[in-house]
């Protein structure tokens, strides 16, 4: 069964650097995802991704966080200056040809990122 | 207001149980509903989608009430391998968003 895949499985980082997580989506989905778990909170959403560019972003998505698809396999999530309070598990997604609505969105096993 | 509200349990429930789950949202215009499951510091995978009809997938009901805004999840036969955290998902206000429950614990005792 195709699967969505992410690395690094763990990430760590001091406080103020940059980070990039990376995911590789399901081949023939055309929607993507980046969801951010805090440990012991629930999945909340950060961006939706189509046709090379944002359809979606929630509050947390702010100036310090960009995506990407530099290439037609990768789709990559970018923290500039990194807080402590970004520590948290993220999961890419991936859907079909309908986005979320009938279509069911597909996760990645995560990147845990620590920041110090 | 929460855009999904689920009990957080935990249900420990002996094997062989009938459990059932239950979740609302807030957003009347959401147009898509799932159940995932997610174990111990794992990603959220897909358990079902839930349709206005109701549908069965093996041991497991999904009931959506729209006009209540209510979403059920029931579980029959429990096994071992169902303990898990179950997930309530509803689409947000744009198409391409998910709202998530915080889940509910379910632990199934041999």
């Amino acid at each position: 069964e195709p699967e969505v895949t992410q690395t690094p499985s763990h990430q760590v980082t001091q406080m103020g650097q940059e980070v990039i997580l990376r995911c590789v989506p399901i081949s023939n989905h055309l929607y993507f995802y980046w969801y951010r778990q805090i440990l012991g909170q629930k999945v909340e959403f950060l961006v939706s991704f189509y046709n090379n560019e944002i359809s979606e972003k929630s509050e947390i998505f702010d100036d310090q966080f960009s995506v990407e698809r530099p290439d037609g396999s990768n789709f990559t999530l970018k923290i500039r200056s990194t807080k402590l309070e970004d520590s948290a598990m993220y999961f890419c997604a991936s859907s079909g040809d309908r986005g979320a609505l009938r279509q069911p969105q597909h996760f990645g096993d995560g990147t845990r990122l620590s920041i110090l | 207001r929460k855009e999904v509200e689920q009990d957080p349990g935990p249900f420990n429930v002996p094997e062989g149980a009938t459990v059932a789950f239950n979740c609302t949202y807030s957003n009347s215009a959401s147009q898509s509903f799932f159940w995932y499951r997610q174990d111990c510091r794992k990603e959220p995978k897909l358990l079902m989608s839930v349709y206005s009809s109701g549908n069965e997938d093996g041991r497991f009901t999904a009931q959506l009430n729209r006009a209540s805004q209510y979403i059920s999840l029931l579980i029959r036969d429990s096994k071992l391998s169902d303990s898990a955290t179950y997930l309530c998902v509803v689409n947000g206000n744009g198409a391409n968003n998910l709202f998530f429950g915080t889940g509910t614990r379910l632990t199934v005792i041999p």
